[in-house]
């Protein structure tokens, strides 16, 4: 059973239509939840870490939010330059040093102008 | 700041043969973890290393193997070489205690 579910798979928007992506998670500590950018044949690029249920966190048009069992990235008026694979990614556990995330299959977003 | 480096991008090998991906973390870093992204999925994590170290290690058959060195780069080795090692192998540095990592551009490896 995966860990992570990113839906949709792929998203179709234009520019301008604001949208949501979703991550689910099934941990039994989370340690943190990660979004990622990451475009065509580069490395994710990091864009949020949230702790706890009910955190918010915003970056330009792009706002995370966490709740017990899901995290969502709240896309707003988007544009052409946003298109991009957005990764999700969980932490687990509550000891002291950097355990390894599992990641979601991204969800690959297109912003048509 | 020069963020995380990889060397080199990108590889063609032939099936059998052997390869080292190196990395250099962020400044300041001195924990590196690899991962293993095969294309249309999320990365997979290969192992990490701390203090010259293997602290951690994912699903992945002995054929890989990494070390840390003193001024914290790291490399990982991949023995036998098969067609489903072709992937972007990706290195992320992080300090200690903190759990936000930040990745390479990574290297795409192709076994023909």
């Amino acid at each position: 059973e995966d860990q992570v579910t990113q839906s949709p798979e792929a998203l179709r928007l234009q520019e301008g239509e604001s949208s949501s992506l979703n991550c689910s998670y099934t941990v039994s500590g989370l340690r943190g939840l990660f979004w990622y950018r990451q475009d065509p044949g580069k490395g994710p690029e990091f864009l949020f870490t949230l702790y706890s249920a009910g955190e918010e966190k915003e970056k330009e048009r792009l706002k995370a939010t966490l709740t017990k069992k899901e995290s969502f990235l709240h896309i707003t008026a988007p544009k052409p330059e946003d298109s991009a694979t957005y990764l999700c990614a969980v932490q687990e556990g509550w000891d002291s040093g950097n355990t390894p995330l599992v990641f979601g299959k991204g969800t690959r977003l297109s912003v048509i102008a | 700041d020069a963020g995380v480096t990889q060397s080199p991008t990108h590889l063609i090998k032939t099936r059998g043969q052997q390869v080292t991906l190196r990395c250099s973390p962020k400044s300041g870093h001195d924990t590196v973890s690899w991962y293993q992204q095969a294309l249309g999925q999320g990365p997979q994590f290969i192992f990490q290393y701390y203090e010259e170290e293997e602290r951690q290690r994912g699903n992945f058959p002995d054929r890989f193997s990494g070390h840390q060195f003193p001024n914290y780069s790291s490399e990982l080795n991949v023995n036998a070489l098969l067609l489903g090692d072709s992937a972007l192998y990706l290195c992320a540095s992080s300090v200690d205690e903190n759990t936000e990592a930040f990745f390479g551009q990574g290297t795409r490896l192709t076994v023909v």
